[in-house]
């Protein structure tokens, strides 16, 4: 165990579906990420929170909207999502930025 | 532009082994290099962090090397186990100012075969 833990670990849904995925960290870190990782690629970071305010948010597409209600948890809404979107999508925490990162056992999404 | 790569993609060695991965990165100017572990479809474990300051970190079997000079860290894993097999990760923080966005190598596979 991390400290970091990600809700569902499976996700299948398709396309006109609205879904959420949900990150809470026990940890009491001050900065939240989720990154995606695709097949054969190297991870990508999608959004930063640090005192839950979002200061990154790398080019990600709107269908994807994430939340920050505190500093333990991070949510991922996703709606209309495609197919080139299923990917393992894992959620990190840190004390600060540029800190050592711990990730969380990640969701793995499928869209059909 | 940060870049950070990783040979070999796949490594192959039989049990106690000592053996090397490498980690290469283009701009010198990190905070700190962090060596992951992934198992199939699983998150990462963190390994080791190395602060710029430091050259080398250790945790039981494991070491790790920086030079930030040269742009590069090494991860020596002696006398390896079948169940040190797992995909390797190497990551810098990038030097933007980013909120600690971390850059990730590609990754090395690594099999230890009984």
């Amino acid at each position: 165990e991390t400290g970091v833990t990600q809700t569902p670990r499976h996700l299948v849904m398709g396309m006109t579906n609205k879904k959420s995925l949900k990150c809470e960290q026990h940890l009491g870190h001050n900065a939240m990420y989720w990154y995606k990782q695709s097949a054969k690629k190297p991870l990508e970071l999608m959004f930063v929170y640090s005192l839950e305010e979002r200061v990154e948010n790398n080019s990600v597409p709107s269908r994807f909207s994430p939340e920050c209600p505190n500093s333990s948890h991070l949510f991922l809404h996703l709606h209309t999502l495609q197919p080139e979107d299923s990917a393992l999508y894992l959620c990190a925490s840190s004390q600060e930025p540029e800190s050592e990162a711990f990730f969380g056992q990640g969701t793995r999404l499928t869209v059909v | 532009k940060q870049e950070v790569t990783q040979i070999p993609a796949a490594l192959s060695v039989p049990e106690g082994e000592n053996l090397v991965l490498n980690c290469s990165f283009t701009d010198s100017a990190i905070y700190n290099l962090q060596w992951f572990r992934q198992d199939p479809g699983k998150g990462l474990t963190s390994l080791l962090l190395i602060q710029s300051s430091q050259r080398e970190q250790t945790s039981g079997r494991l070491n790790a090397s920086l030079d930030k000079s040269s742009g590069r860290s090494t991860l020596y894993i002696a006398a390896s186990q079948p169940g040190d097999s797992a995909t390797y990760l190497c990551a810098v923080p990038s030097p933007y100012n980013q909120g600690g966005k971390l850059i990730f190598g590609q990754g090395t596979e690594l099999s230890v075969k009984p």
